[in-house]
């Protein structure tokens, strides 16, 4: 988990809210990643960015929405027009991709979030 | 595209057991394999990977795995479990998406080994 934080470790959403979770590397890494996590269906990709002030769609996208502001920084926002928000999420970053090929992901704790 | 498949579950192993924990890959063009750990709340840690060369590639604590490219395999290995191995295990392999690390992972493998 070095150098990738997420914030809160837990969070508690009513139906309705829009929720952001935080997302902050120390690595100088410039991609980053947005990953879900549900039992049984391991990691579906949801964001992913390569450069500050870009990011790309994943594979289970809708309802949910980012920013790239800063290098360091990547955070999600869960809107309310996500249809089953709870699970757990997880960050990751790698090196940039064209100067170090075919890099490993580093992970970030977690948060897992809970509709109520 | 690319796909990974990890076809069991859950392994069960005594400790000091040897353990291999499955996965198979679809791929076209190279295959870029990898093998990362997840203990319970928490997010995952690197194991090793496959890019080129040696088919038996070491990795962290004690892990290895063997890349065999006509069984389309990259199974995760350890001569000796322990019981602090117990954890959720994850294979990916890279997407093939041009320039980028975007990993396809599969739906992991839960190891229980028992004292």
């Amino acid at each position: 988990d070095g150098g990738i934080t997420q914030s809160p470790k837990y969070l508690f959403r009513k139906e309705g809210q829009n929720v952001t979770l935080s997302c902050e590397q120390n690595l100088n890494h410039d991609a980053m990643y947005w990953y879900r996590q549900d039992p049984g269906q391991g990691l579906r990709l949801i964001y992913y960015s390569q450069i500050v002030n870009d990011f790309q769609k994943g594979d289970i996208a809708e309802g949910y929405s980012v920013s790239r502001e800063k290098k360091e920084s990547f955070p999600l926002t869960v809107t309310s027009a996500q249809k089953n928000p709870t699970a757990f999420y997880l960050c990751a970053s790698s090196i940039d991709p064209p100067r170090g090929s075919y890099n490993e992901q580093f992970f970030g704790p977690g948060t897992r979030l809970t509709v109520l | 595209a690319q796909s990974v498949a990890q076809p069991e579950d859950q392994v069960n192993v005594a400790e000091g057991n040897p353990l291999t924990v499955k996965c198979t890959y679809s791929v076209s063009g190279n295959p870029y394999l990898f093998w990362y750990v997840q203990y319970p709340n928490r997010g995952l840690q690197f194991l090793l990977k496959y890019i080129t060369g040696d088919n038996l590639v070491k990795g962290s604590y004690g892990f290895e795995a063997e890349f065999n490219k006509s069984q389309t395999s990259f199974h995760l290995k350890k001569p000796s479990a322990l019981v602090s191995d117990s954890a959720l295990y994850f294979c990916a392999v890279r997407d093939g998406t041009y320039n980028t690390d975007k990993l396809i992972f599969g739906t992991g493998t839960r190891l229980q080994v028992f004292p």
